[in-house]
């Protein structure tokens, strides 16, 4: 069936450090790939996001990198700071429908 | 542009009890789609709508319901409440369907005593 693997649950890096966290879908028939953050209270927002013709791609310390292959695909935060901290939702989207499958979360804390 | 708007923000209802909330997406937005968040479950997909016809829909039980209107504006309805269906509950509006980045709500806290 659908469903979107994440890890870690919980992360915590020192800031300035890198932090990666991973996910692994199920169908191969997703083609788009969207990372939400989460601040406490607030609603998710797209962060970055990477569609399946797309190996990399990068938005100044966030990367993400997509394996269709394997069906991974990872966030990269290099230099993370104190906003850092949120938890983050790696999701999978069906080419023809506007049908969300999240992750389970990695709730990323950065050590001052 | 105003994004997508979520009504009410909170709300405390009674077991058994039925409850309607509404999602007004972005102007010109007419996919609409359903998330229940809750600490246990994470974000799980409801339903989706587009152009006033759901196209798909999770796996909830037939007490969650929703439906569009010719506005694109969308409302859910859950019946007979129980305690388990306390949570954040969000819609997400986008311009088409699929791969296209949809804008969130701030959601509808609910609670079930």
């Amino acid at each position: 069936g659908e469903n979107v693997e994440q890890h870690p649950s919980t992360l915590s890096v020192q800031e300035g450090d890198s932090a990666v966290i991973k996910c692994t879908y199920s169908d191969s028939a997703s083609n788009y790939f969207p990372w939400y953050k989460q601040e406490l209270g607030k609603r998710p927002q797209l962060i970055i996001d990477i569609r399946s013709n797309v190996g990399e791609k990068k938005d100044q310390r966030i990367a993400v990198t997509l394996n269709k292959t394997a069906k991974h695909f990872s966030l990269h935060i290099t230099e993370t700071q104190p906003e850092d901290s949120a938890v983050y939702f790696c999701a999978a989207v069906y080419s023809s429908a506007s049908k969300i499958i999240f992750g389970s979360g990695t709730r990323l804390s950065i050590r001052p | 542009k105003a994004g997508v708007t979520q009504t009410p923000r909170y709300l405390i209802k009674t077991r058994g009890q039925q409850v309607t909330l509404s999602c007004s997406p972005i102007s010109g937005h007419r996919s609409v789609s359903w998330y229940q968040q809750t600490p246990g479950q994470g974000l799980q997909f409801l339903f989706e709508y587009f152009s006033e016809t759901q196209r798909n829909k999770g796996n909830f039980p037939g007490r969650f319901s929703g439906r569009q209107f010719s506005n694109s504006r969308s409302e859910m309805n859950v019946s007979t409440l129980e305690l388990g269906d306390s949570a954040l509950y969000l819609c997400a509006s986008s311009s088409v369907r699929g791969s296209t980045e949809a804008f969130f709500g701030q959601g509808t806290r609910l609670t079930v005593v």
